[in-house]
């Protein structure tokens, strides 16, 4: 099973500036991964897939990025809207998630 | 836009069996792979199960294998997942996710519906 590891646990940042998350695989996924947002009591929404496609409606502030075993979320000026839990997933071998990171307002 | 509504959930005794339902609108629900994944409190997401668009291929984690059936009822726009011999590893909220294309990203999911096995 590829292990999906995410950091930081918990990253605080004023709104208005860059959030950066990681997420690493056990081993290479090529491209396939994707990043979710995932706010309490609602449903997940795909954010990014591929590595670096935006999903559709995402705002052009959140970017992916990397391939292989090293792939980054960065959202380049956070609002309001964007404190929520983040998380990685692969699809290239089954499907494995990462823990998530929560993304909170400093 | 695909709005997936799961039901179903519940506090329930070990060993007895639960059948959860995924309804879906706003898609073409007969073209779309759906799958079951799953969260307990305090873990990551975990994938269990997907069935394929005419529901004649089902595939499972090898956690759940044996313990969980996939199925779908294009008529009605549903999916199901019956979990039989419930026990504490089972507790978890559950959600249907679209698949967006072939061993792609899920691009739909819906809300969840939790399950508590709890004696």
């Amino acid at each position: 099973e590829i292990v999906m590891t995410q950091s930081p646990a918990t990253l605080s940042v004023f709104p208005g500036e860059r959030a950066t998350l990681s997420c690493r695989a056990s081993q290479s996924v090529s491209s396939k991964l994707a990043w979710y947002q995932h706010k309490p009591g609602q449903a997940p929404r795909l954010l990014i897939y591929g590595a670096s496609t935006r999903a559709s409606g995402i705002p052009a502030r959140f970017s992916g990025s990397g391939s292989g075993t090293e792939f980054t979320l960065t959202i380049s000026s956070l609002q309001s809207e964007d404190f929520a839990v983040y998380f990685c997933q692969q699809y290239n071998n089954r499907y494995t998630f990462g823990q998530g990171t929560k993304l909170e307002i400093k | 836009q695909v709005h997936l509504v799961e039901s179903g959930g519940g506090v329930v005794q070990p060993g007895t069996s639960l059948r959860l339902s995924c309804a879906a609108s706003g898609v073409t629900f007969s073209t779309s792979v759906i799958h079951w994944v799953r969260q307990a409190p305090g873990k990551r997401m975990e994938w269990v199960a997907v069935i394929s668009t005419d529901g004649n291929g089902k595939y499972y984690a090898d956690s759940v294998k044996g313990r969980l059936t996939i199925s779908r009822d294009n008529s009605e726009n549903t999916l199901y997942l019956q979990i039989s011999s419930l026990g504490d590893e089972d507790t978890a909220m559950y959600y249907c996710a679209r698949e967006r294309a072939v061993t792609d990203a899920f691009d739909g999911w819906g809300q969840g519906t939790l399950v508590t096995v709890c004696s």
